[in-house]
C-alpha cells in the first residue's frame, strides 16, 4: 500500500521555468511533510518542510503549497537552474510522534533543467 | 564536517556472507534511523533508535537484519547470510529530540552489491 503518491515520475523544464511536483497522501495521522533533493550517489538532503496549519511556505526559490482537505501538497521551484537537476522526494510523518517517527516517501520525481 | 557519516560507502559481497555497516549521527542528535533505497524508489524505513533503545522496526527488517546503537551514539546495521535482493543503498539519518522536530538529516549512504 503506497501511502504517499508522487507525480510526475520525470519532468523536463527549460532554465527559468517553474517545475511543479505533486504529492497526495492517505494517512490522516500525517502532519509533517518534508521535501528532499537527491543527487546521484548521494543521500537525500532536506530542502523544505511544512505542517498543515499553513497553506504555503517559501524558502528561497522553493515553495510548498498544501491543501489539507484534498490531502495534497506540491513543490514549486522558481527560476529553475541546471544545478537543480536531481531527484525530488516528498515524504510524510506524524509530527507529534504518535509512537512513530518513520518517514514515508513518495517514489520520486527526476527533474532535468535544460539550459 | 558535522553531518551524518556512514562507512563504508560501497560494499561488494558474495551471497551468503555477512556484512556490517556503521553510521555516526550528527553530534547530540538522539534519534537515529535506518532506511533502504532501491534503484528508482524512495527510501523505505527499516528501524529507529532513540538513544540506545530500538523503538520501532519495519516488517522489511527480516531476522537476518540486526541493528544496534550500544551507547546511544553510533549505530551498526548487520545483514547475515546476504541475498541478491539485499542489494540496495542503506541510508542512515538522525534528528534532534528537542522541540519536537522530526527533521531527519541523511548521510551519504552505503551502497551494497550482493553477487
Amino acid at each position: 500500500q503506497q501511502q504517499v503518491k508522487q507525480s510526475p515520475q520525470s519532468l523536463i523544464v527549460q532554465k527559468g521555468g517553474i517545475p511543479i511536483i505533486n504529492c497526495a497522501y492517505e494517512n490522516t495521522a500525517f502532519d509533517y511533510f518534508p521535501w528532499y533533493q537527491q543527487f546521484p550517489g548521494k543521500g537525500p538532503a532536506l530542502l523544505i518542510a511544512i505542517r498543515p496549519d499553513v497553506s504555503e511556505k517559501k524558502e528561497g526559490r522553493f515553495t510548498i503549497s498544501f491543501n489539507k482537505s484534498a490531502k495534497q501538497f506540491s513543490l514549486h521551484i522558481m527560476d529553475s537552474q541546471p544545478g537543480d537537476s536531481a531527484t525530488y522526494f516528498c515524504a510524510a510523518t506524524p509530527y507529534s510522534g504518535a509512537g512513530s517517527y518513520q518517514l514515508t516517501f513518495g517514489k520520486g520525481t527526476k527533474l532535468s533543467v535544460i539550459p | 564536517d558535522t553531518g551524518v557519516s556512514q562507512d563504508p560507502r560501497h560494499k561488494i559481497t558474495k551471497r551468503g556472507q555477512n556484512v556490517t555497516f556503521r553510521c555516526d549521527p550528527i553530534s547530540e542528535h538522539n534519534r537515529l534511523y535506518w532506511y533502504r533505497q532501491t534503484l528508482g524508489q524512495g527510501p523505505e524505513f527499516l528501524t529507529y533508535f532513540q538513544n540506545e533503545a530500538q523503538l520501532e522496526k519495519s516488517r522489511l527488517l527480516s531476522d537476518r537484519f540486526s541493528a544496534e546503537r550500544p551507547k546511544g551514539s553510533f549505530s551498526t546495521l548487520e545483514i547475515q547470510r546476504t541475498e541478491q535482493g539485499d542489494s540496495a543503498m542503506y541510508l542512515c539519518a538522525s534528528s534532534p529530540k528537542t522541540g519536537g522536530s522530526n527533521e531527519q538529516f541523511f548521510g551519504p549512504g552505503t551502497r551494497l552489491t550482493v553477487l
